[in-house]
């Protein structure tokens, strides 16, 4: 079964400019979460998605959004991109079957994409 | 709010040495817990988990028993390796809908 897959792998922006970032699940996976990843926070959650609809929020400025498809591969964007939003950005899902998604089922995490704002 | 607290980094072994990662948490409730690691270039990937007090969890050589009285979930291994260097991620998951809380993570060094 193929992994978890982020693209791309690396990304340079300049301040002011959005991004779009994509994550492909495991195939049967419903769930998609997205966490960003820096030395001083470690993993900060972003955001979940189930069966297309945004489930949890986490406490990122509104510039954050996501979505997901029908086929589960989900995209986060990033606008008016902030020297501070440099990071490694990833993506994880789970079967997220019946409700009862990270309590009894382990997130499968992608590699991620690595952002530079300059 | 539930959050997860581990000893600061970077820990630097000898190879066979005991390793003992700290981790520590505030949940109401009774939260599944979970250790993450994640070695170079790469996502994290779970460890072990365990899901109610007094469970052990263990896998590679690795364990970590849930302690509700000390709320504690501290990575043990008798004897590390090189390969077993890696940022290691304790995390709770409050309750059965909700998102997984991380911890901070733990660079380990082993030296051969």
């Amino acid at each position: 079964k193929a992994g978890v897959t982020q693209t791309p792998r690396y990304l340079i922006k300049t301040r002011g400019q959005q991004v779009t970032l994509s994550c492909s699940p495991i195939s049967g996976h419903r769930s998609v979460s997205w966490y960003q990843q820096t030395p001083g926070q470690g993993l900060q959650f972003l955001f979940e998605y189930f069966s297309e609809t945004q489930r949890n929020k986490g406490n990122f400025p509104g510039r954050f959004s996501g979505r997901q498809f029908s086929n589960s591969r989900s995209e986060m964007n990033v606008s008016t991109l902030e020297l501070g939003d440099s990071a490694l950005y990833l993506c994880a899902s789970s079967p997220g079957v019946g409700g009862t998604s990270s309590y009894n089922s382990p997130l499968h995490f992608g590699n991620g994409t690595r952002l530079t704002v300059t | 709010g539930d959050s997860v607290t581990q000893m600061e980094g970077p820990v630097t072994l000898s190879e066979e040495a005991f390793l003992t990662i700290n981790c520590t948490y505030t949940a109401t409730g009774y939260p599944s817990l979970f250790w993450y690691v994640q070695y170079p270039g790469e996502g994290l990937q779970l460890l072990l988990k365990a899901t109610k007090a007094d469970d052990k969890g263990s896998n590679k050589g690795f364990e970590a028993t849930y302690r509700k009285e000390t709320t504690s979930f501290h990575l043990e291994k008798g004897s590390v390796q090189v390969s077993d260097s890696a940022v290691y991620f304790c995390a709770l998951s409050p309750n059965r809908d909700d998102k997984i809380i991380f911890g901070k993570g733990t660079r380990l060094h082993i030296l051969p």
